[in-house]
């Protein structure tokens, strides 16, 4: 099934900077690439997604780009705001009803 | 987005009863919800994958009938934990999935058996 690893497990960074996590899966199946936003106590949170078709997403400050034949994606923050403090999660799937896998989370803290 | 609520958000129970937990997709019908269990600090950790009118898909080490998963309509899945115990204390999580591949969360909740 499909495994996917995420990296730093925590990171800091100073306002303004910017922060970038990356992740590797080992299906080359899946085809959908989601970003969540988790804070302490609350759901996650949608942020940005890629398919498979694309190789790079933005929305504003947030990026993610994938590189199929590598099997890696990776969420890019740029200016970073402490309210950018959370974990943030990335997750993995095939097309149709399979489940999401997610990474094990990286611990962003923004320092202002 | 679309919005999924989860109730309670909050339970406290004695060892040995049962909680309900239900999951509602609120402004779309969901095909598949799935149900998360998380630790502080941890991941998620899917329990199991429910499809509307057909038998929950649990994953490996989660025993169906400790977490019974019912998917009755499109717009409500319940997990019920029975027979409670300390060690099922924990955080758990719907979502649910429409057309889309996107799952969309639910608030969670947290469980604490005494």
């Amino acid at each position: 099934g499909e495994n996917v690893e995420q990296h730093p497990s925590t990171l800091s960074v100073q306002e303004g900077d910017s922060a970038v996590i990356k992740c590797t899966y080992s299906d080359s199946a899946s085809n959908y690439f989601p970003w969540y936003k988790q804070e302490l106590g609350k759901r996650p949170q949608l942020i940005i997604d890629i398919r498979s078709n694309v190789g790079e997403k933005k929305d504003q400050r947030i990026a993610v780009t994938l590189n199929k034949t590598a099997k890696h994606f990776s969420l890019h923050i740029t200016e970073t705001q402490p309210e950018d403090s959370a974990v943030y999660f990335c997750a993995a799937s095939r097309a149709g009803n399979t489940p999401l896998v997610f990474g094990k989370g990286t611990r962003l803290s923004v320092i202002a | 987005g679309a919005v999924v609520s989860q109730h309670p958000s909050r339970v406290i129970c004695k060892s040995g009863t049962s909680v309900k937990i239900e999951c509602r997709s609120l402004d779309f019908q969901a095909t598949t919800m799935f149900w998360y269990r998380q630790f502080p600090k941890k991941s998620l950790m899917l329990m199991a994958t429910s499809n509307e009118g057909s038998k929950a898909t649990y994953e490996q080490g989660v025993e169906k009938d400790k977490f019974l998963i019912n998917h009755a309509s499109l717009t409500l899945s319940t997990l019920t934990v029975t027979s409670a115990h300390p060690e099922d204390s924990s955080f758990y999580i719907c979502s649910a999935r429409g057309r889309s591949e996107t799952q969309y969360f639910g608030p969670g909740t947290r469980l604490l058996v005494l």
